[in-house]
């Protein structure tokens, strides 16, 4: 497997307030993506990295901003959280020198309250 | 936009075969990928189509025609562990980003 881990795996915070979710991988791969997942929209692109310090916006970024200071970190905050932004949170990474297929960390839970 | 379509939810039987299709966008098209994806974890690769025809990886096969847009995954001999969600997901060429559908949730029954 694929060595990307997320953290935290779980959270809990209230309207308002700002969070931020950190996606950690020892592949040296160099693009990185966030993606959330809800009931009935599947998985959809946040915001992507393809590579230190660049990044581009996906079809859902209003109210997520995101860094990459490090090939191996990329970090997605939630400015002001709101309630719909409850999800699951998906990091990935792919060696688009080789293969497009983006290998998927183990997600963090999210909820909003 | 690059709708990708695939039916929400399927069922079958344990030993059985099954067939779950999907259709796409073919403007800035470049390949389809199916990925597995159990309940409460992170989506696995299945495969990756970017020539039309079948190819065939153990139980599992994906074919492409990309003339019409249309793609399926077909698993044979089911089992109950195959009880998941199967993701179909559109290559595009604006930076080589991954357009999901839904997913298909599929039941395995004994």
């Amino acid at each position: 497997d694929a060595g990307i881990t997320q953290s935290p795996r779980h959270k809990v915070t209230e309207t308002g307030t700002p969070v931020t979710l950190r996606c950690h991988q020892t592949e040296n791969h160099r693009y990185m993506y966030w993606y959330r997942q809800d009931p009935g929209h599947g998985l959809r692109l946040i915001h992507y990295s393809y590579g230190v310090k660049d990044t581009d916006k996906g079809e859902v970024s209003d109210g997520y901003s995101v860094s990459r200071s490090k090939t191996e970190d990329f970090l997605l905050t939630l400015e002001s959280a709101t309630s719909s932004q409850t999800s699951v949170y998906f990091c990935a990474i792919s060696d688009r020198e080789s293969s497009y297929e983006q290998y998927f960390g183990p997600g963090t839970r999210l909820t909003v309250t | 936009g690059q709708n990708i379509d695939q039916p929400t939810e399927m069922t079958a039987t344990e030993g059985a075969i099954v067939q779950i299709n999907c259709t796409y966008q073919t403007s800035g098209f470049n390949g389809l990928f199916w990925y597995q994806q159990h309940a409460g974890e992170a989506p696995t690769f299945l495969s990756y189509n970017v020539l039309d025809g079948l190819e065939e990886k153990g139980r599992f096969s994906s074919f492409l025609s990309r003339s019409k847009g249309y793609s399926y995954l077909l698993l044979k001999e089911l089992q109950m562990k195959d009880s998941a969600s199967y993701l179909c997901a559109g290559l595009y060429n604006q930076g080589g980003k991954l357009i999901f559908g839904q997913g298909t949730e599929l039941s395995v029954k004994p």
